[in-house]
């Protein structure tokens, strides 16, 4: 179990260009989770997903993003034309919620850099 | 928006001495769960608390709820260097979205 991957780790990218980062959650975790972290904020829940299916998407994902999650297991985040204000990490997290395991696991997020 | 607030947003401590970290919300919640962040990396589950317990143990952490006051405690004992880093505190409501406060930054100084 290697835990939740990220990749790219960093990106910089010049405003007005697409995105796209990847997340790999922990292999049977049917839950995956998109969050965004500001410099001095605590993250902002974005999206989740349950296997496949996205049940919800927080008023912070403009219609410029897109997540995806199509076999169920990894899963894509895209932004489009993208902003200064788009400038933050990252983060994806996984969980396998059973009740009593309600834990959700973080990856090393990836930092987004809008020039 | 973010429910949780943590205090203090800073906090500097010699190394052996205990750090405590206080954080409140708004909203009833299912459980309540710390983490702690290195500069710039991920986040590190710490510690989940239920809504009907009141104290928990991991280690060197002792986490404290009160549903009464929508509060909880985190306190470390005996720091070192290696705990320098953001604390956070997130709820989950039940809805397995966690709802982040803005952490607390803890120095520990040798």
């Amino acid at each position: 179990d290697t835990g939740v991957s990220q990749d790219p780790r960093h990106k910089i990218t010049k405003r007005g260009q697409n995105v796209t980062f990847r997340c790999d959650p922990i292999s049977e975790h049917n839950r995956l989770y998109w969050y965004r972290q500001t410099l001095g904020q605590g993250p902002e829940f974005l999206t989740y997903f349950q296997n496949e299916a996205q049940l919800e998407k927080s008023r912070l994902l403009s219609d410029r993003f897109s997540a995806e999650r199509p076999k169920g297991s990894f899963s894509t985040l895209e932004i489009q034309r993208t902003e200064q204000g788009d400038s933050a990490m990252y983060l994806c997290a996984s969980s396998y919620p059973p009740v009593g395991q309600e834990t959700q696991y973080f990856g090393p997020g990836t930092r987004l850099l809008v020039l | 928006s973010q429910q949780g607030e943590e205090d203090p947003q800073a906090l500097s401590i010699q190394e052996g001495e205990n750090a405590t970290m206080n954080c409140s919300y708004k909203t009833s919640i299912n459980n309540l769960q710390w983490y702690r962040q290195n500069s710039g990396r991920g986040l590190v589950h710490l510690i989940l608390i239920r809504s009907n317990e009141r104290e928990k143990h991991s280690g060197r952490l002792r986490v404290t709820l009160d549903t009464s006051k929508k509060s909880s405690s985190l306190l470390i004992t005996a720091s070192r260097a290696a705990d320098t880093a953001s604390y956070f505190c997130a709820t989950d409501a039940g809805d397995y979205k966690l709802s982040f406060g803005a952490g607390t930054t803890v120095t520990v100084r040798a």
